[in-house]
């Protein structure tokens, strides 16, 4: 399994413009976590879901962010329009679901926007 | 509301010589603690978490409820300890985690 994939890995991109980041959850995991890495808050949770439904969403920043599940195989957290404060590492991860907790992490994209 | 405090942005510790890295932390339910690692040019990964009460690649973290820390340990540091290391905190029964703001570990050769 290559665990859990995400794309691009960067992206560079313009004040204003629309960025969408995508997420693979490893296959069989219930749970999918969107964060967002800087230097100053460190690791921050926007949104997770559960079987494709989103559990809680109160870390979305604002209306710029959305986040979808269509399906049990891959999410998309868009931008729309994109600042240049929005610019951060951005991680997804994918739990079981069950007690165990541990989070499995993708690489992350690293997000520039200029 | 959950919070995780961890108060040292950067720590250099000499090889050889014991490492403490802070972690305190304000929840008002019982909580599950997890320290995750992140190694250069690695995905960020579990470390250890208490319920396990186990030692990973040296390191211990004992859940102290009384001065709510969480603080991981390790008695003599190696160069491959270097990295970036988070405190992470989820209610028991729930998957959400809050994490700290991380601590950069070096271990000077």
């Amino acid at each position: 399994d290559a665990g859990v994939i995400q794309s691009p890995r960067h992206e560079v991109t313009e004040m204003g413009q629309e960025v969408t980041l995508r997420c693979k959850p490893i296959s069989g995991h219930n749970s999918l976590f969107w964060y967002r890495q800087t230097m100053m808050r460190g690791l921050e949770l926007l949104i997770y879901f559960n079987n494709n439904v989103p559990i809680d969403d109160s870390g979305m920043p604002e209306d710029r962010f959305s986040a979808k599940m269509p399906n049990a195989s891959f999410s998309t957290l868009k931008i729309q329009p994109s600042e240049p404060r929005d610019s951060a590492v951005y991680f997804c991860a994918s739990t079981l679901g069950d007690t165990s907790y541990e989070q499995y992490f993708g690489p992350g994209t690293r997000l520039t926007v200029t | 509301a959950q919070r995780v405090t961890q108060p040292e942005k950067l720590l250099s510790v000499f090889k050889g010589a014991p490492v403490e890295l802070k972690c305190n932390y304000s929840y008002s339910g019982s909580p599950e603690l997890f320290w995750y690692v992140q190694y250069s040019r690695q995905r960020l990964q579990l470390l250890l978490r208490h319920i396990s009460r186990e030692s990973i690649k040296g390191f211990t973290a004992d859940l102290n409820k009384g001065e709510t820390s969480f603080h991981l340990k390790k008695p003599f540091a190696q160069e491959e300890d270097s990295a970036m290391y988070y405190c992470a905190l989820s209610p028991l029964g729930n998957e959400k985690l809050t994490f700290g703001t991380g601590t950069r570990l070096t271990i000077i050769p």
